[in-house]
């Protein structure tokens, strides 16, 4: 079965850029979706089709596909951003989810 | 204003059956893919099943395959999750979510989910 792997962990200063990655196999040959989850909440997308952001997300947030690896990354990082971050994909109809990042900002 | 609805969670004896519902408002179920997925205590995502908009087909995780089923009642716009032979591992949150217009478009509203805890 498909595979996405991100890692469990990342830190960044208030102002930075963050960068959350997700590898899977001809990962480019499929659009990636990430989802944005705070503590007790549920999820929400904030990129589809590997860079696209759904409407009331904001600009900061942008993605890209290339090879193996999709990345999520986050412009001038503001605390609001502290949460953990899921990449998704389709595969074969079945869904799968990456194992989630847990992004901090400190 | 779209939203889901998910109910019927709860307390259950492994080896025992539930059945979920995700009521779905200011859209049509009929019209876009339904999936559920749930999160297990302090874990990550897990999708479980989901129900095609246009055909009806319906898609299983290997781990729930045999045991859960998927289906819905359009008249109602709701969709179901009938668990059967529940086990401790089933033990999560489980979400509604519906696809954006094609699969490559996300999951673009989430309910806030209903807890079913496998214990005896």
């Amino acid at each position: 079965s498909y595979e996405l792997t991100q890692p469990p962990s990342v830190s960044v200063p208030p102002g930075q850029t963050a960068s959350i990655t997700c590898s899977g196999d001809k990962l480019r040959r499929k659009y990636v979706s990430w989802y944005q989850q705070k503590p007790g909440q549920s999820p929400e997308l904030v990129i589809y089709q590997d860079a696209k952001r759904p409407s009331g997300i904001p600009e900061r947030f942008s993605g890209s596909n290339s090879g193996s690896t999709a990345t999520l990354t986050i412009s001038g990082t503001q605390t609001v951003d502290e949460a953990d971050y899921y990449c998704q994909v389709w595969d074969n109809n079945n869904v799968v989810f990456g194992g989630g990042t847990k992004l901090t900002v400190l | 204003e779209v939203q889901v609805v998910e109910s019927g969670g709860g307390l259950v004896q492994p080896g025992g059956s539930l059945r979920l519902s995700c009521t779905g408002s200011g859209f049509s179920l009929n019209d876009y893919t339904m999936s559920w997925v749930r999160q297990a205590p302090g874990k990550g995502l897990e999708w479980v099943a989901a129900l095609g908009g246009v055909g009806g087909s319906t898609y299983y995780a290997d781990s729930v395959k045999g045991r859960l089923t998927v289906s819905s009642d359009n008249s109602k716009n709701t969709l179901y999750l009938q668990m059967n032979s529940l086990r401790v591992e089933d033990t999560a949150l489980y979400y509604c979510a519906k696809q954006g217009s094609y699969d490559s478009f996300g999951f673009d509203y989430w309910g806030q989910g209903t807890l079913v805890t496998v214990s005896s």
